[in-house]
């Protein structure tokens, strides 16, 4: 089945800084990559997705990079905000469609 | 829309009991997942339905957990008996089809004493 590996566990950076969540999966076959944001107790909410067919996309402060050959996406947040703090999921949806999740970043950002 | 519906919030429970827990997905949405969640992991897929057809279950401790989706609605996950390692929280999500993106439900809390 399909393994998804992300880093760094914990992030850290100061309000304005850009923060970069790194994932890898190992199935070829998987096409849809999406993140999620989960704030303490609450459940995880859709903040951005890209599919195989689309190397880059962004929204607002939010991006995400997709490289097929390596087999890696990333998340970039530009201007952090105390806001952004949470817990972030990266996950990939391979050829059965079955969701994987990575094991998750915790972002903190320091005002 | 209304969202996904779980039920109940929380729950304390022994060692060596049975717990169900059940899922109201999206209205119209044909996937349907069960994740459990331990403190501070992601979400690990427990069962995938399509419909009412199972997608994946590889994850899903067979000998304990079952979990059904009759007339590929509503579904109850069910744990029988519980053991201390089961204490979880147990998310519900429905997609339109695989491959789309998921909405959670406010998960179940398990607390095994």
């Amino acid at each position: 089945g399909e393994n998804v590996e992300q880093h760094p566990s914990t992030l850290s950076v100061q309000e304005g800084d850009s923060a970069v969540i790194k994932c890898t999966y190992s199935d070829s076959a998987s096409n849809y990559f999406p993140w999620y944001k989960q704030e303490l107790g609450k459940r995880p909410q859709l903040i951005i997705d890209i599919r195989s067919n689309v190397g880059e996309k962004k929204d607002q402060r939010i991006a995400v990079t997709l490289n097929k050959t390596a087999k890696h996406f990333s998340l970039h947040i530009t201007e952090t905000q105390p806001e952004d703090s949470a817990v972030y999921f990266c996950a990939a949806s391979g050829g059965y469609s079955t969701l994987t999740f990575g094991k998750g970043t915790m972002l903190l950002v320091s005002p | 829309e209304a969202g996904v519906a779980q039920s109940p919030r929380y729950k304390i429970i022994e060692k060596r009991q049975s717990v169900a827990f059940w899922c109201n997905p999206i209205s119209g949405h044909a996937t349907l997942y069960w994740y459990q969640q331990i403190l501070g992991q992601g979400p690990k897929l427990l069962i995938q339905f399509q419909n009412n057809g199972v997608v994946d279950d590889s994850q899903l401790p067979k000998d304990r957990f079952s979990a059904e989706r009759l007339k590929g609605v509503d579904s109850t996950l069910k744990i029988q008996p519980a053991k201390l390692e089961d204490s979880a929280v147990y998310l519900c999500a429905s997609s339109l089809t695989g491959n789309a993106e998921a909405f959670f439900g406010q998960g179940t809390r398990l607390t095994v004493v």
